[in-house]
């Protein structure tokens, strides 16, 4: 079946550092993929779409300039945390979604990672 | 505008049977799933609605009313393990909407 990763896990990052989370789809091409947040007892909360080769689509509220979203090749999509405050500290979740899949399934969640500001 | 609405927890008895409602409001509408998710871990499908009535798959069944914006997720023979957040989630276009998920506790 479809495979999402992400990398790291988990970070630990001071605050004003800047940190790089990566979503790859292992054995499918992702033509999309979607940024998830999500704080302690909360549900996920969308930030951001991403096309192939193209420009991010952000949700109302959450800052393109501080959360870059690169979805350079069919496989990956990188996250950058800029100047991390111990806000931004929240369990991040891409998924991905690739073209003629009509599975059920419609996009498979990669497991998260856990980043932490202090 | 999207609204997305669940109970925030539930507890039920091992061997027992749960059921999850879930009523939603959303601008446009294509398809509602379900998904399971232990604390720290990624969400797990569950299943998916995209026509009203009910869809049964092993222990679990969801059910859907377009016309009242409204599914349920049936768990039946309880398990230790079931204990987990329940999420419901609109797709709109491409796009998830997610409720803000109902916590359930099984107990002995």
């Amino acid at each position: 079946g479809a495979v999402v990763s992400q990398h790291p896990s988990r970070v630990i990052c001071k605050s004003g550092t800047s940190v790089k989370i990566e979503c790859r789809s292992l054995d499918f091409q992702a033509t999309t993929m979607f940024w998830y947040r999500q704080f302690p007892k909360q549900s996920l909360m969308l930030m951001a779409t991403s096309n192939e080769g193209s420009k991010a689509t952000y949700e109302q509220g959450v800052e393109k300039d501080k959360f870059l979203i690169n979805h350079a090749s069919l496989t990956l999509s990188t996250l950058t945390v800029t100047s991390a405050h111990p806000e931004d500290s929240s369990f991040y979740i891409c998924s991905a979604r690739g073209e003629g899949q009509i599975s059920s399934y419609e996009q498979y969640f990669g497991p998260g990672t856990r980043l932490t500001v202090t | 505008g999207q609204n997305i609405d669940q109970p925030t927890e539930m507890t039920a008895t091992e061997g027992a049977i749960v059921q999850i409602n879930c009523t939603y409001q959303t601008s446009g509408f294509n398809g509602l799933f379900w998904y399971q998710q232990h604390a720290g871990e990624a969400p797990t499908f569950l299943s998916y609605n995209v026509l009203d009535g009910l869809e049964e798959k092993g222990r679990f069944s969801s059910f859907l009313s377009r016309s009242k914006g409204y599914s349920y997720l049936l768990l039946k023979e309880l398990q230790m393990k079931d204990s987990a957040s329940y999420l419901c989630a609109v797709r709109v276009r491409r796009a998830l909407t997610f409720g803000s998920g109902t916590r359930l506790q099984v107990q002995p």
